[in-house]
């Protein structure tokens, strides 16, 4: 199957900074979709990208499918964004979308 | 709208019991899938749902079941439970069609002593 490695797997910044966070897969897909896991445990669907860029907010995200990775980016982090990220990809096939595989997550602290 | 409903939100069970955990969708949706997320093996897709019909399955044993029902909501059973069953069991919605976002429920905390 599908192996998805995400780096960091920890990081502690200050409020205010900005930082990259990256999902390498093995395979081609058709499906990448970025996750934030709150403190709470609630996962929060932040990107549908399977290719190029998306921004939303302080949020964007690139992937290049061709060299199958992908980077989230979080400029001027705030204390909320701490928890645990995911990448997840799959395939669409005829038979419909194959269940999605995870990475293990970055985790983000943001310190006030 | 609102968003995907798991309950319950905790369980207590031992071992051999059997459990069923509800999810219902966003409305609209017709896919249904669920994950099992523990500290040791991460996120695990377990199977999917769309329209009544399991359309996907992951690599978990025959113990692990689930249906969906004609207005979507799904269930998800787990029989003779095991200790390594403890984990958090969330439940996907979305539309189903290539290009679907999941939306993830709150989960199910199972405790299994």
């Amino acid at each position: 199957g599908i192996q998805v490695e995400q780096s960091p797997p920890d990081l502690i910044l200050q409020e205010g900074a900005n930082s990259t966070l990256r999902c390498n897969f093995s395979d081609s897909v058709n499906n990448l979709q970025w996750f934030h896991q709150n403190p709470w445990g609630q996962l929060i669907n932040l990107f549908y990208i399977p290719s190029g860029t998306k921004q939303n907010g302080r949020l964007s995200a690139t992937t290049v499918a061709t060299e199958r990775y992908s980077l989230l980016y979080i400029s001027s982090s705030q204390t909320t964004d701490s928890g645990v990220y995911f990448c997840a990809v799959g395939a669409y096939s005829g038979g419909g979308a194959d269940g999605l595989t995870f990475g293990k997550g970055t985790h983000l602290i943001i310190q006030p | 709208k609102a968003g995907v409903t798991q309950t319950p939100r905790y369980l207590i069970k031992t071992r051999g019991q059997q459990v069923t955990l509800s999810c219902s969708p966003i409305s609209g949706h017709r896919s249904v899938s669920w994950y099992q997320q523990t500290p040791g093996q991460g996120l695990q897709f377990l199977f999917e749902y769309f329209s009544e019909t399991q359309r996907n399955k992951g690599n978990f044993p025959g113990r692990f079941s689930g249906r969906q029902f004609s207005n979507s909501r799904s269930e998800m059973n787990v029989s003779t439970l095991e200790l390594g069953d403890s984990a958090l069991y969330l439940c996907a919605s979305s539309t189903g069609t290539p290009g679907g976002k999941l939306f993830f429920g709150s989960g199910t905390q199972l405790s299994v002593l």
